[in-house]
């Protein structure tokens, strides 16, 4: 089946640097979902890009949908200590069937 | 507030025993979803229903059942027959339209021993 390969796994970064995480695949997507997930909750839904080539921003998050539709990227700018957590980015090959792929998740790690 | 709830938070049970994870949603919402999240892991779909008494399995769905008799409620049975039940499990909803995304709930942690 579609896999997500999600890299890197773990990071562990001083406050105020940026960090940037990706996610690729063999599969073509239509739609690339990027969400935080804090210890012992749900995942929060960061960004959505339904677009090849789209890139949006959401205040100090910036995430593309790749033009090949098989990767996608976040860039963190200017880490906080709230913005430790893991972070999914997830795919759906068919609009509206709205089942989901999920990568392995980026621990986010910030040193104060 | 609107939302989905996921009951209990924390859930222990002896091992050879069915237990039933209780997911609700006030949002109005079609699509309900089941997902089960294992250390270092991506969420792996279990069953999901788009409409009221339909659903489908996922990738996962083996010793696992749902219902879907109330559009609010997604009920999961781990059963006896899901060899390593011991996981964190999520529930999420959807309204179920082009490009609208899931919201999830709080997660359920189920320890079997």
């Amino acid at each position: 089946g579609q896999q997500l390969n999600q890299s890197p796994q773990s990071m562990f970064i001083q406050e105020g640097e940026d960090v940037s995480m990706n996610c690729t695949s063999s599969s073509i997507f239509n739609t690339w979902l990027w969400y935080k997930q804090d210890p012992g909750e749900g995942p929060v839904l960061l960004i959505a890009l339904y677009k090849a080539g789209e890139l949006t921003s959401n205040g100090r998050l910036t995430a593309q949908f790749g033009i090949t539709r098989k990767d996608s990227f976040l860039n963190i700018s200017a880490s906080i200590p709230s913005d430790v957590g893991i972070y999914f980015c997830a795919a759906r090959l068919i609009q509206g069937a709205q089942k989901l792929v999920f990568g392995q998740g980026t621990r986010l790690t910030i040193n104060p | 507030d609107g939302g989905i709830t996921q009951s209990p938070k924390y859930l222990f049970r002896k091992e050879g025993q069915n237990v039933t994870l209780s997911c609700e949603q006030n949002l109005n919402h079609d699509a309900m979803y089941w997902y089960r999240q294992d250390p270092g892991q991506g969420l792996r779909l279990i069953y999901y229903s788009q409409i009221v008494n339909d659903f489908q399995k996922g990738d996962i769905a083996e010793g696992y059942s749902v219902s879907r008799e109330k559009k609010e409620s997604f009920p999961l049975t781990v059963t006896s027959a899901q060899k390593n039940p011991t996981a964190f499990y999520l529930c999420a909803s959807n309204p179920h339209r082009v490009n609208t995304e899931a919201f999830f709930g709080q997660g359920t942690r189920l320890t079997v021993v």
